[in-house]
């Protein structure tokens, strides 16, 4: 079984300043990693996957993740965020193949951009 | 077409309604999920369809009660709901289970009363 763990529930940062939101990762099988955007009151948009290949993976939204083996993290990046990334965000693991077993999602982080 | 969307977006009921959600997509997607998710918490998995068989029932009670008339819909059906089910219900697909694809609709914002 794979589990996730976000290690911050809550992360305010001012506008234009660099941000990290943390998530470690535990399974006894390959992986493929997510990171999931949601606004208030509407779904799950995803941002960016790690299936294989490059360790660095960029999405939408100018976000970036690094996938560690060693360290068992996804940590999500982005160099300068604006007000409209203001939202809870979900790290969310699975098997790799997927093969049917369901996404395993984090806690969430509530990230929060200060003008 | 890479929607899912999901009616209505808003439904308040009470406790002695009955009511549905629907989901629907065409993107010729055969998984398909409900979530459950309460307010700052993440998505729980409810059920999922896989080519229009329920596949995993994650032990939610029968008050809730899903149906895959074909491969492109999937409704729950609400009976004597208790105000702790108000949540968001979340709808997703993919093409075969694959968690590489997973699409998810905005979503029903459910009020029991």
């Amino acid at each position: 079984a794979q589990s996730v763990t976000q290690l911050d529930s809550q992360v305010p940062v001012f506008e234009e300043a660099p941000v990290e939101l943390r998530c470690n990762y535990s399974s006894s099988v390959s992986v493929y990693l997510f990171w999931y955007v949601q606004y208030p009151n509407q779904g799950l948009q995803l941002l960016l996957k790690y299936l294989s290949g490059s360790t660095l993976v960029k999405g939408i939204n100018g976000f970036e993740a690094e996938f560690n083996k060693s360290q068992t993290s996804f940590h999500l990046r982005k160099p300068s965020v604006h007000i409209s990334d203001t939202a809870e965000y979900f790290c969310a693991v699975s098997a790799a193949p997927s093969g049917n077993t369901p996404l395993v999602f984090g806690k969430g982080t509530r990230l929060s951009v200060i003008a | 077409d890479t929607e899912v969307t999901q009616t209505p977006k808003h439904l308040v009921m009470g406790m002695t309604n009955k009511k549905s959600l629907k989901c629907e997509q065409h993107m010729g997607h055969r998984a398909m999920y409900w979530y459950k998710q309460k307010a700052k918490k993440p998505p729980e998995l409810m059920f999922v369809y896989s080519y229009e068989k329920l596949s995993i029932n994650e032990s939610v009670p029968s008050r809730f009660s899903p149906e895959c008339p074909n491969s492109s819909l999937l409704n729950l059906h609400l009976h004597a709901l208790q105000p702790e089910d108000s949540a968001l219900y979340l709808c997703a697909s993919s093409r075969q289970g694959d968690n590489e694809k997973l699409f998810f609709g905005s979503g029903t914002q459910l009020s029991v009363l």
